[in-house]
């Protein structure tokens, strides 16, 4: 089967530093995508990993272990407008992605 | 902007109507996806297109649910005797080939 794994909710002080876990279990692996989505909003690309290592994109940086199934999101010098929710979505090899059901971060003042 | 449009942003509608939805997708992208989300929850996969043919539907789109995608461009997605289960936020997302998925604002859907 396929499936995706992270935290439900998770709350941060802003100016720190979060990081987002994702883990995944598919039938195969052409990529992992981290998107953000606000309240009432669409999801918005963040990062993209498809080799292992980090991909750093200003405040953000994306981790990804293809033999762990593992992947993280590392948000930094944390803002209010960072809070929302921050959904991995995995690429098994076909054209659908398969999302997690996504980490709620609160940033509190 | 050029970025994927949906319309409309929000629906109303009694149980039992038909209700469409219309996407615009990035010009340049041959690839087609809608989406439907749930409060909580990720976006689950209904359909996809590569240009104007639809290649899969999920288990999850009934009998009630079609979608096109006449020339290749803009999709419509319908539902019929809608159902309160219908209610959600429907998502269509771009790309070109198997780059990135970029989505659109959403189709809120309520069923009263």
């Amino acid at each position: 089967g396929q499936n995706i794994d992270q935290p439900t909710e998770m709350t941060a002080t802003e100016g720190a530093i979060v990081q987002i876990n994702c883990t995944y279990q598919t039938s195969g692996f052409n990529g992992l995508f981290w998107y953000q989505q606000h309240a009432g909003e669409a999801p918005t690309f963040l990062s993209y990993n498809v080799l292992d290592g980090l991909e750093e994109k200003g405040r953000f940086s994306s981790f990804l272990s293809r033999s762990k199934g593992y992947s993280y999101l590392l948000l930094k010098e944390l803002q209010m407008k960072d809070s929302a929710s921050y959904l991995c979505a995995v690429n098994p090899g076909t054209y659908k992605y398969i999302f997690g059901t996504g980490t709620r971060l609160k940033v509190l003042a | 902007d050029t970025g994927v449009s949906q319309d409309p942003r929000h629906k109303i509608t009694k149980r039992g109507q038909n209700v469409t939805f219309r996407c615009d997708p990035i010009s340049e992208h041959n690839r087609l996806y809608w989406y439907r989300q749930t409060l909580g929850q990720g976006p689950e996969f209904l359909t996809y297109f590569q240009n104007e043919a639809q290649l899969e539907k999920s288990r999850l789109l009934s009998d009630r649910f079609s979608a096109e995608r006449p020339k290749g461009s803009f999709s419509t997605l319908e539902i019929q005797r809608t159902e309160q289960g219908d209610s959600a936020m429907y998502l269509c997302a771009s790309s070109l080939n198997t780059d990135t998925q970029y989505f659109g604002p959403g189709t809120r859907l309520t069923v009263l």
